[in-house]
């Protein structure tokens, strides 16, 4: 049963980077066949596809994201993250991380961020 | 860019049949998926490709696609069938997301 666990700082201040690592149990992200990827939702909002990854580090972003999301991967470590950078307010949400293509059939719990000085 | 509109709500009897819709231009020729949510909760899928469920899923889910709707039934709604449903396509190598159904179970 493959699980997915989100960790990182749950406040940043404005204009600086958040940062967020997805860990990958029940299953390897080098075994190929799968986009690993981030999704938000602000706080009684929808939700918001930020970007994915593959194992072999090739990236996707939201378009209206992209100038500030960076997504990489430790296979190593069987990991995957997640680099916002100059966040204000609006990028408050709870982050989920998941597991692609296509549709996502399985989800980390989330974590709440804070934007906040 | 592509978008998905859902009703902001739908009501439902308890042990009646909910349909929750998703509109998209030409819908009908792209894949839907569907994801329901509950309070504090990671969304699950519960539809993808259309109309295929996810093993663990009640077969009382079930989905349909064509033209410019797509459609999640819901039959013999439960109390614990009240959730937010949301639908998913993927457009230009991007995911997008319905605004979201909340389900109410009467």
């Amino acid at each position: 049963q493959v699980q997915l666990q989100e960790s990182g700082p749950g406040l940043v201040k404005p204009s600086q980077t958040l940062s967020l690592t997805c860990t990958v149990s029940g299953g390897s992200i080098s075994s190929g066949g799968y986009y690993w990827s981030w999704i938000r939702q602000h706080p009684g909002k929808g939700l918001e596809w930020i970007g994915y990854i593959y194992y072999s580090g090739s990236t996707y972003y939201n378009p209206s994201l992209k100038s500030r999301v960076t997504i990489s991967v430790d296979t190593s470590k069987n990991q995957f993250s997640l680099k916002l950078s100059s966040v204000t307010a609006a990028d408050t949400a709870v982050y989920y991380c998941a597991r692609g293509p296509y549709y996502y059939d399985y989800w980390g719990q989330g974590t709440l961020v804070t934007v906040s000085s | 860019s592509y978008e998905l509109t859902q009703p902001l709500s739908v009501s439902v009897a308890l042990g009646q049949t909910a349909r929750i819709t998703c509109g998209g231009n030409n819908i009908g020729s792209k894949n839907v998926h569907w994801y329901q949510q509950k309070p504090g909760q990671a969304p699950v899928l519960v539809i993808y490709r259309d109309s295929n469920r996810p093993s663990g899923i009640p077969e009382r889910f079930s989905g349909s696609n064509s033209g410019n709707t797509a459609t999640l039934t819901i039959s013999r709604a439960q109390a614990g069938d009240e959730a937010d449903y949301y639908c998913q396509v993927w457009d230009s190598s991007t995911a997008v997301f319905g605004g979201g159904t909340k389900l109410t179970v009467l």
